[in-house]
């Protein structure tokens, strides 16, 4: 079955460490999204990328960083720049990179707890 | 004022309720609207893809969207336990940005 794999689901790491997140897709789509998503404040765009070894910003990068290698893999890195790291992480992915008509298709996410 | 406005609830039903879900919006360039469905601990997933002003509908499903009030709308009909999620509206102008709105919780009783 074609989808996003994120992992791990569940990530604890202390104040002060570097933490990459997983995302891994198989079903082509040339462009790449991470979110995040705290309580009462619906999703909140990281990082995108709409195609290989090219990203850029959302609206809340500082203490972000992405890669994109390969057209499947778009990996998270949350540092310890980040100051509230604490949050629901969701990679999605989308066919078409140039417009915003397909819809987004969403992995079922990372829970990242920092203490 | 944010751009997408969702009332986060949480809205309690009985079992075969009418739930009407909404969402209102500040740009109007907007033209592509969609509505996720989330349940807990699990990512967004796709409900409802709509164009443009008018309805949709998808089963028990129905989408409305009103551009001239800047007003989308989600019907679920007869609705049922495993209805109980929470429901995310996401609209964009047609560049690569969506918009997502906070998301209401709704819960079905039995």
């Amino acid at each position: 079955d074609g989808g996003i794999t994120q992992s791990p689901k569940y990530l604890f790491r202390k104040e002060g460490q570097n933490v990459t997140l997983s995302c891994e897709q198989n079903l082509n789509h040339d462009a790449m999204y991470w979110y995040r998503q705290d309580p009462g404040q619906g999703l909140r765009l990281i990082y995108y990328s709409q195609i290989v070894n090219d990203f850029q910003k959302g609206d809340i990068a500082e203490g972000y960083s992405v890669s994109r290698e390969k057209k499947e893999s778009f990996p998270l890195t949350v540092t310890s720049a980040q100051k509230n790291p604490t949050a629901f992480y969701l990679c999605a992915s989308r066919k078409d990179s140039r417009t915003g008509h397909s819809p987004l298709h969403f992995g079922n996410g990372t829970r990242l707890t920092v203490t | 004022q944010k751009e997408v406005e969702q009332d986060p609830g949480p809205l309690s039903v009985p079992e075969g309720a009418i739930v009407s879900l909404n969402c209102t919006y500040s740009n109007s360039a907007f033209q592509y609207f969609m509505w996720y469905r989330q349940y807990s601990r699990k990512g967004p997933e796709l409900l409802m893809y709509t164009y443009s002003s008018g309805n949709k509908e998808d089963g028990r499903f129905t989408a409305q969207v009103d551009k001239s009030s800047k007003y989308i709308s989600l019907f679920i009909r007869d609705s049922q336990p495993s209805d109980s999620a929470t429901y995310l509206c996401a609209m964009s102008g047609g560049y690569n940005k969506l918009i997502f709105g906070a998301g209401t919780r709704l819960a079905v009783h039995p």
